[in-house]
């Protein structure tokens, strides 16, 4: 599928790098999300944008950084990681937030997989 | 919330049915039951959704009872790739907390 892509799909960087990962959606969707999955663990969300407005915020750690300047983008700003931050970094957009049944369905990129060294 | 539950796993052999059970017992009056596919190493795929009583696409059927304090996804005569973890989301901001889901392995 190409409705969600995400930049890069695979990305290694040491603990003092900066980097950025780049999520575009190509639905019209309005609402566009942060999720991260360790190996073998459930998806936890990070954040959650609503028309461009951060509207959930995780209580993710300062070292992670969104930033979205329009709703077909969604950039993840990475500084200082730990080796534990390595994971599956995914993006996904929905049509409406989240409460809004039946359009708020969920389309998920394919993901940067993340390695800190 | 409505939390939901499912079980951990299933296992299952090639050209069965399958149907995978979820409980929603506080589910709200307007929250929607979602269900998403994953596959190792990608994003959830987006199943089936519905309200109340049956929904159908080509892909998988979702039985959902008159209370709505649960819900069974349907697949029909499952084949090895369909083996993946599948989630059951149900209601607002739960939309968002996928869980462990169920892991399917389906045998040849």
């Amino acid at each position: 599928e190409t409705g969600v892509t995400q930049t890069p799909r695979h990305l290694v960087m040491g603990m003092t790098n900066k980097k950025s990962l780049k999520c575009e959606q190509h639905l019209g969707h309005n609402a566009m999300y942060w999720y991260k999955q360790s190996a073998k663990k459930p998806l936890e969300l990070m954040f959650v944008y609503s028309l461009e407005e951060r509207v959930e915020n995780n209580s993710v750690p300062s070292r992670f950084s969104p930033e979205c300047p329009n709703s077909s983008h969604l950039f993840l700003h990475l500084h200082t990681l730990q080796p534990e931050d390595s994971a599956l970094y995914l993006c996904a957009s929905s049509l409406s937030p989240p409460g809004t049944g039946g359009t708020d369905t969920q389309y998920f990129g394919p993901g940067t997989r993340l390695t800190v060294l | 919330l409505a939390k939901t539950t499912q079980p951990i796993s299933m296992d299952s052999y090639e050209g069965q049915e399958v149907n995978i059970t979820c409980s929603h017992n506080n589910i709200a009056t307007n929250d929607y039951i979602t269900w998403y596919q994953q596959f190792p190493s990608q994003g959830p795929r987006f199943i089936i959704q519905g309200y109340k009583t049956k929904v159908t696409n080509e892909v998988a059927s979702l039985f959902i009872p008159a209370d709505r304090k649960s819900s069974t996804l349907s697949l029909p005569r499952v084949s090895l790739s369909d083996t993946a973890v599948y989630y059951c989301l149900v209601g607002g901001m739960n939309n968002l907390f996928f869980g462990t889901g169920t892991r399917l392995t389906v045998i040849p």
